[in-house]
């Protein structure tokens, strides 16, 4: 099994709107990580967990607010945020294979801020 | 700083034949090479890997060759299905980093 699960699919929220993304994996992957995509161009990193730990900040805005509860749960917590901020978020995990990562993606929530 | 590039936005092929997809990177440090095929309104499915070490990964219909010294990289699938038709990403790797080229669009024709 090599699913990777979020939800929601779709969210449409307003610029003072709170709400949050989940990401949910059971393949005992301990690296976990959210992704930006915009349209047409590659994902790009936003946070990495390792072993629940937040690890790797690609200097994101505090609008995005990152929480791994446990091993197999991520989220995403979202405030205040922009209509620039509208993209597809993929969640990930990985596992090392020798020297590689190999990250498996959910499907992505699509988010539009309004 | 583009460290992976994908070259050709766009390939053509018919069904049944080669697809090669090509991806060149500057940066020497990457650890590992990973592709990915992609549809739309959905996340990127992992499709082979290889180590900096390696120079050919097969799995199936793909087979991934990398040249170090020539800092390229290229996949293969044979035969080409219509399902094959989607975007594909190269992505090289350091620890949990992965630095994604900006893809080629593949389009299977019957």
């Amino acid at each position: 099994d090599t699913e990777v699960t979020q939800t929601p699919k779709h969210l449409v929220m307003g610029m003072t709107n709170k709400k949050s993304l989940k990401c949910e994996q059971h393949m005992g992957h301990r690296a976990m990580y959210w992704y930006k995509q915009k349209a047409k161009k590659p994902p790009e990193l936003m946070f990495v967990y390792s072993y629940e730990k937040l690890s790797i900040n690609e200097s994101v805005p505090s609008r995005f607010s990152p929480e791994c509860p446990n091993s197999s749960l991520l989220n995403l917590h979202l405030h205040a945020l922009q209509p620039e901020d509208s993209a597809l978020y993929l969640c990930a995990s990985s596992h090392k294979t020798g020297q590689s990562y190999e990250q498996y993606f959910g499907p992505g929530t699509r988010l539009t801020v309004t | 700083d583009q460290q992976v590039k994908q070259n050709s936005p766009s390939l053509s092929v018919q069904e049944g034949r080669i697809s090669i997809l090509n991806c060149d990177y500057t940066n020497s440090m990457f650890d590992y090479f990973l592709w990915y095929k992609k549809y739309p309104a959905e996340g990127p499915t992992f499709l082979i890997s290889i180590s900096s070490i390696k120079d050919k990964n097969e799995d199936g219909r793909f087979t991934v060759f990398l040249n170090k010294s020539a800092k390229h990289l290229s996949l293969h699938i044979v035969p080409s299905q219509p399902g094959d038709s989607a975007v594909y990403f190269c992505a090289g790797g350091n620890d949990y980093k992965l630095s994604f080229g900006a893809g080629t669009t593949v389009t299977v024709r019957a």
